[in-house]
């Protein structure tokens, strides 16, 4: 089974600062899908941003950026510009591409709450 | 829909009664989660359903817990005889299958809570 590990329950960043959020895995599969989500108080879960495990190249989508070594099983989230929007919990999760009962679950890891200094 | 939507928005209970929480996934998303959140924790799988494949039930955590969907679309969730550790947020989500970057769309919870 596939684990997911946020080792930061808390950070803050002041606004239009730059900050990263860390997040390893543990997994013996060669291709996977890993993403971020944001949880806002609203409760509802936002894509932020998605890695394809064979791409070498990492993603971007605008402000948000990952730093994927895949070797290291590490998969960190970079926002930059900071901005007070961006107050939420951020949740790393891993999903597998892989056929078979229960692969294609989306295994979360405990989450970190990110505050945004004004 | 345009979106996951789940009902109740929130829901208060007795302990030893029964709930049922429902979910309506978007349309043409073949597979449905259910995923429980404790106050300040990550989330944890229930169950998931995949268009006629006999659901993936190894989240459930005690047989208190179970799980339908009908005709492939509307699902619910129910909890008998309640307790006070089931109160959490119970989160539903839904997505294609077929596609490789396919994402999971969540609704915004129901929060339970046991008294």
């Amino acid at each position: 089974a596939q684990t997911v590990t946020q080792s930061q329950p808390e950070m803050s960043v002041q606004e239009a600062e730059t900050v990263t959020l860390s997040c390893t895995y543990d997994t013996s599969e060669s291709d996977y899908y890993l993403f971020w989500y944001k949880q806002p108080p609203s409760r509802q879960m936002i894509l932020v941003i998605r890695q394809e495990a064979y791409k070498q190249q990492n993603a971007t989508e605008n402000r948000f950026s990952v730093n994927f070594q895949k070797a290291a099983k590490s998969f960190s989230l970079k926002i930059s510009d900071s901005q007070l929007g961006d107050a939420a919990m951020y949740f790393c999760a891993y999903r597998s591409l892989y056929s078979g009962a229960g692969s294609y679950q989306l295994t979360f890891g405990k989450g970190t709450k990110l505050s945004v200094i004004p | 829909g345009a979106g996951v939507s789940q009902s109740p928005s929130n829901k208060v209970t007795e302990k030893g009664k029964d709930v049922e929480l429902r979910c309506d996934p978007i349309s043409g998303h073949t597979a449905l989660y259910w995923y429980r959140q404790s106050l300040g924790q990550g989330l944890e799988f229930l169950i998931y359903f995949q268009g006629n494949s006999a659901p993936d039930k190894s989240g459930l955590p005690s047989d208190r817990f179970s799980a339908e969907r009908t005709g492939g679309s509307v699902s619910t969730l129910t909890i008998q005889r309640t307790q006070q550790e089931d109160s959490a947020v119970y989160l539903c989500a839904s997505s294609l299958v077929y596609r490789r970057n396919t994402e999971a769309f969540f609704g915004q919870g129901t929060r339970l809570t046991v008294v």
